[in-house]
């Protein structure tokens, strides 16, 4: 039960795109189409923005995707904005019905 | 709307227990699978455990595995997750969140409660 590797931060420019990358093994992210996507502003409770690697619940932004390659699932935000600047997590269902987390990235919006 | 709220964090010393309760309304709460999950000071995400809709099955990380437990009570709406054998290292904020309908996904979560261990 390893944690998913995140970069510990990325930052991008207002209108631009990024990318945060989520790389686990073939036991997580590369076994199942599982991968779900968190964003956390600080002091408060983590909330869904993707699930099964590429949907959005409803009201979540269509600027938020998701993908996955292998053992390499993605979160991309386009159009960003400034409230988009928060902590962001991945996590993925895992081998013996556990859940697994990635160490978190945090966006700047420059 | 889903409304998850927990309680019984507070400052426990390390070896000593507690138990923390997930108060949960605005679904049908029987019918799906309940977790904990918890975050240390300035720390990321860690999950800790889950159990499904009835209460057949439990999962938990293989940090806690042997010293907490996780339950339910139907009839009360109600989460539990008793904590044994408490260390310093499992300061945190700890959450409940509920499984997503026809998803592998956590979609809503709680406000969380602070369990402080210390001594």
């Amino acid at each position: 039960q390893s944690a998913l590797t995140q970069p510990a931060s990325v930052s991008g420019s207002p209108g631009q795109s990024i990318t945060i990358s989520c790389t686990g093994t073939s036991s997580d992210v590369g076994g199942y189409n599982y991968v779900s996507w968190y964003q956390q502003y600080p002091g408060k409770a983590p909330k869904l923005m993707i699930y099964d690697v590429s949907n959005r619940p409803s009201g979540v932004s269509n600027r938020f995707s998701g993908s996955k390659s292998g053992i390499t699932a993605s979160l991309t935000i386009s159009g960003l904005r400034a409230e988009d600047e928060a902590d962001y997590y991945c996590s993925s269902y895992a081998s013996g019905s556990t859940r697994v987390f990635g160490g978190g990235t945090k966006l700047t919006v420059l | 709307q889903v409304q998850l709220v927990e309680s019984g964090g507070g400052v426990v010393q390390p070896g000593r227990s507690l138990r923390l309760s997930c108060a949960a309304s605005g679904f049908t709460f029987s019918r799906f699978g309940m977790h904990w999950v918890r975050q240390a000071p300035g720390k990321g995400l860690e999950w800790v455990a889950v159990i499904s809709y009835d209460g057949s099955d439990k999962y938990y990380a293989d940090s806690v595995r042997g010293r907490f437990t996780i339950s339910r009570d139907n009839s009360k709406n109600t989460l539990y997750l008793q904590m044994n054998s408490l260390r310093v290292e499992e300061t945190a904020v700890y959450y409940c969140a509920k499984d997503g309908a026809g998803q592998v996904a956590l979609d809503y979560w709680g406000q969380g409660t602070l369990v402080t261990v210390s001594s």
